[in-house]
């Protein structure tokens, strides 16, 4: 069975930083492109990055408003994929999903999220 | 940027009617490359449609996607009481990825 498990949000000050961590189990993680979504609070979905497979070179993407200040990364020995986020600002407030790119794409699967809040 | 645009914002209809979604690329998707996934309260979305029109796995046959290039379309074709949520497009044809704004299906 496919999971992906989120940890690592809370609360934090805007101008700090965090880490997010997706760990996940059931498939061959190396093969995968895997992605973050984000979701503001009573908003829609948001983009934020994914990084390719190694297959694919191993590179990531990113959405231009987090562009400069977050970082995906991926360990594919312990098969966790991780969010750095720097500079935070009160608009990154929200749920922040994994998932998994199929064919370096669409999510197939989700995890259940974790809640970052950016607030003095 | 790709930008996805959904109407209605809203729609409105009782279980057993037909409802018909749009998605509009404001230039066109390459490869079709155009998914659907719907969200419930509370829930992580869930992969309802990809390639624009092949239905994911588990995924009831009323459920139908279709379209190409710059229009898209989730035809849900009766709906039953778990369908009413919320219905995202989602473009990954060219970075950046983008998802449109939803579609929220209420019962009426």
């Amino acid at each position: 069975e496919v999971q992906l498990v989120e940890s690592g949000g809370g609360l934090v000050q805007p101008g700090r930083s965090l880490r997010l961590s997706c760990t996940t189990s059931g498939f061959t993680f190396v093969h995968y492109a895997m992605s973050w979504v984000r979701q503001a609070p009573g908003k829609g979905l948001e983009w934020v990055g994914y990084i390719r497979s190694k297959a694919y070179g191993g590179t990531p993407e990113y959405a231009a408003s987090v562009n400069g200040r977050f970082t995906i990364s991926r360990d594919d020995s312990t098969s966790i994929v991780y969010l750095q986020m720097n500079s935070l600002r009160t608009e990154d407030t929200a749920l922040y999903y994994c998932s998994r790119a199929y064919m370096e794409g669409y999510f197939d699967y989700w995890g259940q999220g974790t809640l970052v809040t950016v607030s003095s | 940027e790709i930008v996805l645009t959904q109407s209605p914002g809203t729609l409105s209809l009782s279980p057993g009617e037909r409802a018909t979604l749009s998605c509009r690329a404001s230039q066109s998707v390459y490869n079709n490359y155009l998914a659907w996934y719907q969200q419930k309260p509370g829930q992580a979305p869930s992969l309802l449609i990809y390639g624009a029109s092949s239905r994911a796995t588990g995924i009831p046959d009323r459920f139908s996607g279709s379209g190409s290039g710059t229009d898209f379309t989730l035809t849900i074709s009766r709906l039953e009481p778990e369908d009413f949520a919320v219905y995202y497009c989602h473009q990954y044809g060219g970075s950046p990825w983008t998802f449109g704004q939803g579609t929220k299906v209420e019962i009426k």
